[in-house]
């Protein structure tokens, strides 16, 4: 089945020290966002690419950065994880407008934990 | 701004009664979409409907069923007979456009629980 994969489920890492989440998908979509969900709270976008193009949030901190090496993977890298960066990460893609606004898929997320 | 609105933080229910999760927006858009995604305890976040502003229809989809009324800027969603697996957060979205793409404003989620 077409997907979107988050690797790993769960990660655990030492404050201040750089983690990097990857995410994967098979449905050849050209968007590509990266959201951080707090615990009972909404998911907020931090960043998306449509195609190669980057596009932050302006309020997305410094500290978060993204790459995208080709259509299928993209990954969040977190240069100095500070303790209100623990949070879930979701990753999500979508066709873009042409034709209509698609639905976003989301992979299952990567809960991220700051020791 | 977009925004959107749910009011019910968390609606608890017995099994087998009807529930509606109220969903409110605002946009100065004319042509714009909006949606309701289920989020189980496992995390991820699963897509429901998309809704046009151009289409007022009603639709229902087995035990689902959404009331968009433009008049009142609502797209609620109710589910006829609960069951315990209809236990989640549930988010309704409105899109807005970012450069080709969409970004989902979010409302901040209703927690449903279905007690048996």
């Amino acid at each position: 089945d077409a997907m979107v994969i988050q690797n790993p489920r769960y990660q655990v890492t030492q404050f201040g020290k750089p983690v990097t989440l990857s995410c994967s998908q098979t449905l050849n979509h050209n968007v590509m966002y990266w959201y951080q969900q707090k615990s009972s709270q909404a998911p907020k976008l931090l960043f998306h690419y449509y195609d190669k193009d980057f596009n932050n949030e302006a309020d997305t901190p410094d500290n978060f950065q993204s790459r995208r090496p080709n259509t299928s993977f993209c990954f969040l890298d977190i240069r100095s994880p500070g303790l209100g960066d623990a949070a879930m990460y979701l990753c999500a893609t979508s066709r873009d407008r042409a034709g209509g606004v698609w639905p976003q898929h989301f992979g299952d997320g990567t809960r991220l934990s700051i020791l | 701004a977009q925004k959107v609105t749910q009011a019910q933080t968390e609606i608890s229910v017995v099994e087998k009664e009807d529930v509606t999760l109220d969903c409110v927006y605002e946009t100065r858009d004319t042509t714009y979409y909006l949606f309701w995604y289920k989020q189980p305890p496992s995390g991820e976040l699963v897509f429901l409907i998309r809704r046009n502003s151009f289409d007022e229809q009603n639709e229902i989809s087995g035990r689902y069923s959404w009331n968009f009324q433009k008049s009142t800027s609502s797209f609620n969603f109710t589910i006829t007979a609960s069951q315990v697996v209809d236990s989640a957060v549930y988010f309704c979205a409105l899109s807005d456009t970012i450069q080709g793409a969409q970004k989902l404003v979010f409302g901040q989620g209703t927690r449903l629980t279905i007690n048996p």
